[in-house]
């Protein structure tokens, strides 16, 4: 059965560091979103993606974030200088046009230091 | 206000017993859905059932069914037969709306967190 992947699944970096998230959506996926989950909280919204641009993204997501889909297989989030406070579990997830579902991937742990 | 209500933080239930898990929402939407998730100790977010607002049954999977009363707003999940599998964290989840671009995304709920006794 299809399913999301990402990579890596922990990551730990310094603050003030660069970092990528990286996703690969189930294949014939057209809807992509980032949500993050810090330990013990809520899954909360960062953007969705459809199109090739952003279609809507909350107050989380600031200058420090940015989406791109490189090619047409891969889904990427960067985050310019990393804070503490993003230390999270990032997920990536798709959804087809033919359904309202979204489809998680395995996450991944970032680890600001 | 919350748009998504999960008002019991922990459950316990003994095997092969039914559990049923509360969920209430906040929409002004004529069209949304709901989904449950389950997420266990290893983090991942697992699909588990999805009501569409005009839906008039109660979806079910398997051993997941979806207690759905539209006019109190709550969309409560069944797990028959629960199983030590099923410890996990439970969110509930609502996407609303529909744009051109379809709808844009899903607001969570805090979860509960079901422990299956044996």
């Amino acid at each position: 059965e299809p399913e999301v992947t990402q990579t890596p699944s922990h990551q730990v970096t310094q603050m003030g560091q660069e970092v990528i998230l990286r996703c690969v959506p189930i294949s014939n996926h057209l809807y992509f979103y980032w949500y993050r989950q810090i330990l013990g909280q809520k899954v909360e919204f960062l953007v969705s993606f459809y199109n090739n641009e952003i279609s809507e993204k909350s107050e989380i997501f600031d200058d420090q974030f940015s989406v791109e889909r490189p090619d047409g297989s891969n889904f990427t989030l960067k985050i310019r200088s990393t804070k503490l406070e993003d230390s999270a579990m990032y997920f990536c997830a798709s959804r087809s046009s033919s359904t309202d579902t979204q489809y998680f991937g395995p996450g991944t742990r970032l680890t600001v230091l | 206000a919350q748009k998504i209500t999960q008002t019991q933080p922990g459950m316990f239930v003994q095997e092969k017993e039914a559990v049923t898990l509360d969920c209430t929402y906040d929409t002004s939407d004529q069209s949304y859905g709901l989904f449950w998730y389950k997420q266990p100790s290893s983090g991942e977010m697992i699909f588990l059932i999805y009501q569409g607002s005009y839906d008039e049954q109660n979806a079910t999977e398997g051993r997941y069914s979806l207690n759905f009363q539209k006019a109190r707003k709550s969309a409560n999940l069944v797990i028959s037969a629960s199983q030590l599998g099923d410890s996990a964290m439970y969110f509930c989840a609502m996407r609303e709306g529909m744009n051109s671009g379809g709808y844009q995304k899903v607001t969570f709920g805090t979860g509960t967190k079901l422990q299956v006794i044996p």
